[in-house]
């Protein structure tokens, strides 16, 4: 069954303070792996797709990339409106068809 | 551009209530259509998608039936609603066929069942 870990589940930083947000998954026949940004009481925001290991994406201060187990999104010198839930989801095929597995996200709070 | 409509945005029903929810997506020809549900402390679940019109898969047994009456339009119904059918539920659409279906998503509909 596949499945899907982000870690940790919740993260304080302050301001200007890198980090890093951690996916680890287990999918069958891995055709990509996706990013969203996730305000309070919206929809989820797409950020990066990755589709194979070694590969990296960058959007201003965030940078993901993907080994074949895991996936990093980088934070550098976060600012407050950087505050968010980061939701991973790697797409599989499972039964023929391709599907999206979402894990439950890190909630992301940057202080001032 | 692609955009995608979902209403309404919130929603309080009563237990045994029906529910329709809908979604349409303008600026792309039949893209793959998805109903998912998000519950407090849980992951994304998905729950129907489709590929084209009159074609719905289902992921979870439940209450809650989908539909796609017309290529850019999707609908979430129950004909009784239940105290934990609520949630936030999103509708997300992609494009292509032998790409990952990494989707878009719509602005959500929070669903309070009482």
């Amino acid at each position: 069954e596949d499945q899907v870990t982000q870690s940790p589940e919740a993260l304080r930083l302050q301001e200007g303070e890198s980090s890093s947000l951690n996916c680890s998954y287990t999918v069958s026949g891995l055709r990509g792996l996706f990013w969203y940004r996730q305000d309070p009481g919206k929809g989820p925001e797409f950020l990066f797709t990755l589709y194979s290991a070694g590969e990296e994406k960058e959007k201003e201060r965030l940078k993901a990339t993907l080994t074949k187990k895991e996936s990093f999104l980088h934070i550098t010198a976060p600012k407050p409106e950087d505050s968010a839930t980061y939701l991973c989801a790697p797409a599989g095929t499972q039964g023929g068809s391709e599907k999206l597995v979402f894990g439950k996200g890190t909630k992301l709070t940057v202080n001032p | 551009s692609q955009t995608i409509h979902q209403w309404p945005a919130t929603l309080v029903q009563p237990v045994g209530s029906p529910l329709s929810l809908e979604c349409t997506v303008e600026g792309t020809s039949n893209p793959n259509l998805y109903w998912y549900r998000q519950a407090a402390g849980r992951g994304l679940q998905l729950l129907f998608y489709s590929v084209g019109i009159g074609q719905i898969s289902s992921e979870v047994p439940q209450n809650l039936s989908a539909s796609r009456p017309q290529d850019r339009q999707f609908i979430l119904s129950s004909k009784k609603l239940l105290l934990s059918d609520s949630g936030f539920y999103l509708c997300a659409w992609s494009v292509g066929t032998g790409v990952p279906p990494g989707g878009y998503f719509g602005a959500g509909t929070r669903l309070s069942v009482l």
